[in-house]
Order: C-alpha cells, then sequence, then structure tokens
C-alpha cells in the first residue's frame, strides 16, 4: 500500500521568510512523489515531481524540493514566501513498481499555508 | 499539458436526484481518473475510467451509485446517484500525461 503524511495542517510564515511544508511517504518500492496547490475555488496545480535522479527537484513559483530515502521524505520548501503562496498544499505519491497501483495517486490530508504581510 | 474542463462547475441539488459531471480534454489521453474532496478533506480516488473498458472503481466506491461513462480518449462523466447530503463535496476529474493534470472541480452541494 502506498500512502503519505503531511504532519501539519497549518503553517504560518511571514513574508520573506523560508516557507517549509512536511511530507513524508510510505511505498513498497521506489516512489515517484508529487506537490499540487490549491487556491479558493479552483482546481490542482502542479508544483513539482520526483521520479528519479537528482533528489533536489525545483518546480514552479520557485518551489522546490528534497527527497530524502533515509528518512522518507519529501517537504516543499521555498527560500522567501509571497503573500500570494497562501493556499492549500497536497503532497501525493505513486508507486510505480506495482500493477495494481498503476498511476494512482495517494493524496496527504493537506497542508493550509497562510503568509502574512 | 493537458488542458480539463468540466461541466458544470457547480450545482445545487436536491436529495434523491442524481447529477453528472462531464469531464472534456483537449487532447486524446488513455488513463482519466475522478476524484471527490469532501470539505475540508484531501482528494479521494473514486475510479479510473479507461477508454474501452469497464471503471475500476476503488474500496467504498460502487457503480450503482457513481456510474462512469467513457465513450472516447478525449471525455467521461460521472454520475452522482440518488444523492444525499453527505455527497456534497468537490469531484475533480484528472488525465495521465507524465504527471496528472486536474480540471478545475465540480462543487456539488445537496440539500
Amino acid at each position: 500500500a502506498q500512502s503519505v503524511a503531511q504532519p501539519e495542517d497549518q503553517v504560518n510564515v511571514a513574508e520573506g521568510n523560508p516557507l517549509t511544508v512536511k511530507c513524508t511517504y510510505s511505498v513498497s518500492g521506489n516512489p515517484y512523489l508529487f506537490w499540487y496547490v490549491q487556491y479558493p475555488n479552483r482546481g490542482l496545480q502542479f508544483l513539482l515531481k520526483y521520479i528519479t535522479g537528482d533528489n533536489l527537484v525545483k518546480g514552479s513559483y520557485g518551489f522546490e524540493a528534497e527527497f530524502n530515502k533515509s528518512q522518507t521524505s519529501f517537504h516543499l520548501k521555498k527560500p522567501s514566501a509571497l503573500v500570494s503562496d497562501s493556499a492549500l498544499y497536497f503532497c501525493a505519491v505513486r508507486d510505480p513498481t506495482t500493477v495494481i497501483n498503476d498511476y494512482k495517486l495517494s493524496f496527504g490530508a493537506g497542508t493550509t499555508v497562510t503568509v502574512r504581510a | 499539458s493537458a488542458v480539463i474542463s468540466q461541466k458544470p462547475s457547480r450545482d445545487i441539488c436536491q436529495r434523491g436526484t442524481s447529477l453528472t459531471i462531464q469531464c472534456q480534454v483537449d487532447s486524446q489521453v488513455t488513463m482519466m481518473f475522478w476524484y471527490r474532496q469532501q470539505p475540508g478533506q484531501s482528494l479521494t480516488l473514486i475510479a479510473t475510467a479507461n477508454q474501452g473498458s469497464e471503471a475500476t472503481y476503488e474500496s467504498g466506491f460502487v457503480i450503482d451509485k457513481f456510474p462512469i461513462s467513457r465513450p472516447n480518449l478525449t471525455f467521461s462523466t460521472l454520475t452522482v446517484s440518488n444523492m444525499s447530503p453527505e455527497d456534497s463535496s468537490i469531484y475533480l476529474c484528472s488525465v495521465e500525461e507524465a504527471r496528472q493534470f486536474f480540471g478545475p472541480g465540480t462543487r456539488l452541494t445537496v440539500l
């Protein structure tokens, strides 16, 4: 079975400060990992993904995430947060080695990020 | 990247009625998915809809309640049948093209 955990329901930071949104995963094989963002009354937008290769993945809007296999984590980071980054962030995982779960994403519970001016 | 549209964007329905949600993609895709996002919750996969075969439902979801059609490679529908207030959710379709692209969602409120 595949699953992700986002241990923080909410993250609050001041504009200009670093932003980190935590995610840990559980899969039987090597994971495919994703971050999505959901703005109010809008669908999910893709931020970045890790498939293989460099553990540091750069994505949209200045976000990046670091894959850490030993800690089974894939935390999302942004060096300097903007008020416009306030949204709901979802981590998702897929186990590509299991045919039954092929292409299915399992989402975390989501983390609400609030960036104050 | 795939562009996905959904109709309706939102609806308010009476208990016991059914609503069909449409999902249109601007390119041909093999795999389409339907998700439910209940208020304040994460996304839960309802089913996988592949053209030319029956939809595959996840645990807790059944065809009688959520019938799905996939008549071609650019279109799918999800019907929410015999609705109750517990069905009030956002329903999203997505497609797989190296990663999943999501539609804007259909916000359903059942009274």
